[in-house]
């Protein structure tokens, strides 16, 4: 199975940071890889797909780079609404495989 | 617009199983392939399998291969996973979601709100 390693587990930023969010992956995912952003209680909402591609109506201050086996998300300018869960998922092989996830809070 | 509802929680017993649904709208529901997700302890998640609405083919997460049995009824384009054996490991919450594809990358476009299930005698 390919494992997803994510970092950090948690981080605290203040309002206009800039944050970035990593997956690892053990071997080449081709960039077959997607954010998701989950609130307390909800379900996953998807933020970027295919390692940079911006789901419509996601706000542009969130951006997705990477290849091979190392991702990031990053948030341009942390806002209160981006408190929350995140995590990666990988689209390339069988099982299909999620990162840990980290919690993002306002400091 | 694209909705998957799914039903609403359940509290079993060790030993039983439980069957929840994920009922589709706003798109044709034999187009898109449908995944289960375990969510446990508020964060971790599992990839369990899929299931092909057209064609009812299947894929399981050998993990859960002897615990899920994913089934579909396309005359209600609901999709169902019944879950058997339960232990106290299987309480979680329980999402379905649809995949998509841009060129050959896989991703999930949309989730149901998911379905906790509590396993307590």
């Amino acid at each position: 199975d390919i494992q997803m390693t994510q970092s950090p587990a948690s981080l605290s930023a203040s309002l206009g940071e800039t944050i970035s969010i990593e997956c690892r992956a053990s071997e080449d995912i081709y960039s077959n890889l997607a954010w998701y952003q989950q609130k307390s209680g909800k379900s996953p909402q998807l933020l970027i797909y295919a390692a940079n591609r911006l789901q419509d109506g996601v706000p542009s201050r969130f951006s997705g780079s990477g290849s091979g086996t190392q991702y990031s998300l990053k948030i341009s300018g942390m806002q209160p609404e981006d408190e929350g869960d995140y995590f990666c998922l990988q689209g390339s092989k069988f099982p299909l495989t999620f990162g840990s996830g980290t919690k993002l809070e306002i400091k | 617009q694209v909705k998957l509802l799914q039903s609403g929680a359940a509290l079993v017993k060790p030993g039983d199983s439980v069957k929840m649904s994920c009922k589709a709208s706003g798109y044709t529901f034999t187009d898109y392939i449908i995944h289960w997700v375990k969510q446990s302890h508020g964060k971790s998640l599992e990839w369990i399998g899929y299931i092909n609405p057209y064609s009812g083919g299947t894929n399981y997460n050998e993990k859960f291969k002897s615990k899920a049995t994913l089934t579909v009824d396309k005359s209600s384009s609901t999709a169902y996973m019944e879950f058997s054996r339960l232990t106290s490991e299987d309480s979680a919450i329980y999402y379905c979601a649809r995949e998509r594809w841009y060129l050959l990358l896989r991703y999930f476009d949309y989730w149901g709100q998911g379905v906790m299930v509590t396993v307590s005698s």
